[in-house]
């Protein structure tokens, strides 16, 4: 799997949106961008993945270069909730053997009223 | 839909011991992932598990084992406890290993 790097931590205001950012310059041309979040205690969210596009759902968007050497998750109006660490991995979608994610340590990030 | 069940979801052993732990996958999800989590090295791979088969297995002693029964449940075991064993152990599923996976709550296991 293609290493990534992201910020230990980040701060946003309720309401605003949150932009969290995800290095990942040796994704390979087969590999999918996921994102997952671990509110404290819990198990891990799948948020959203993409490829190449932007992708959008019901809780964020996913904001991938040209080059795909980055992305950027996007919450569009943060909430208390919100308050998580953020996962950025970069895996296969199919085939081999590559049946597991590899977290690395993730972005904090800290919602505030 | 029902997510992801484990349980228990929260166990005491002692060093020296065995432990059992339980996954129930999302209905029609046949493949189920297991990872360990404590605060020194964050979320790690275990095992993947497809139609009662063992398709990957991350970086631990032969102690940790699993296996997967034919409705896709899934159990692991932990023998002979080392209080470095203490984590939350989380399990995953997915259709078919690709794609996103949805974990369950998790199980903390506390070895004394």
């Amino acid at each position: 799997d293609a290493k990534t790097t992201q910020p230990t931590s980040m701060d946003c205001a309720e309401g605003r949106a949150a932009n969290l950012p995800c290095n990942h310059s040796t994704i390979s041309g087969n590999e999918y961008v996921y994102w997952y979040r671990q509110i404290h205690s819990q198990g891990p969210q799948y948020i959203i993945h993409g490829l190449k596009n932007n992708e959008t759902n019901e809780m964020a968007s996913l904001i991938i270069t040209e080059d795909r050497k980055s992305s950027t998750l996007i919450l569009p109006h943060a909430t208390l909730r919100d308050t998580a660490v953020y996962y950025c991995i970069v895996r296969l979608n199919s085939g081999g053997s590559n049946y597991k994610l590899t977290f690395g340590k993730g972005t904090l990030l800290t919602v505030n009223p | 839909k029902a997510g992801v069940t484990q349980t228990p979801r929260y166990l005491i052993k002692t060093r020296g011991q065995q432990v059992t732990l339980s996954c129930s996958p999302i209905s029609g999800h046949r493949s189920v992932s297991w990872y360990q989590q404590t605060p020194g090295q964050g979320l790690q791979f275990l095992f993947e598990y497809f139609s009662e088969t063992q398709r990957n297995k991350g970086n631990f002693p032969g102690r940790f084992s699993g296996r997967q029964f034919s409705n896709s449940r899934s159990e692991m075991n932990v023998s002979t406890l080392e209080l470095g064993d203490s984590a939350l152990y989380l399990c995953a599923s997915s259709f078919k290993g690709a794609g996103e996976q949805y974990f369950g709550p998790g199980t903390r296991l506390t070895v004394t």
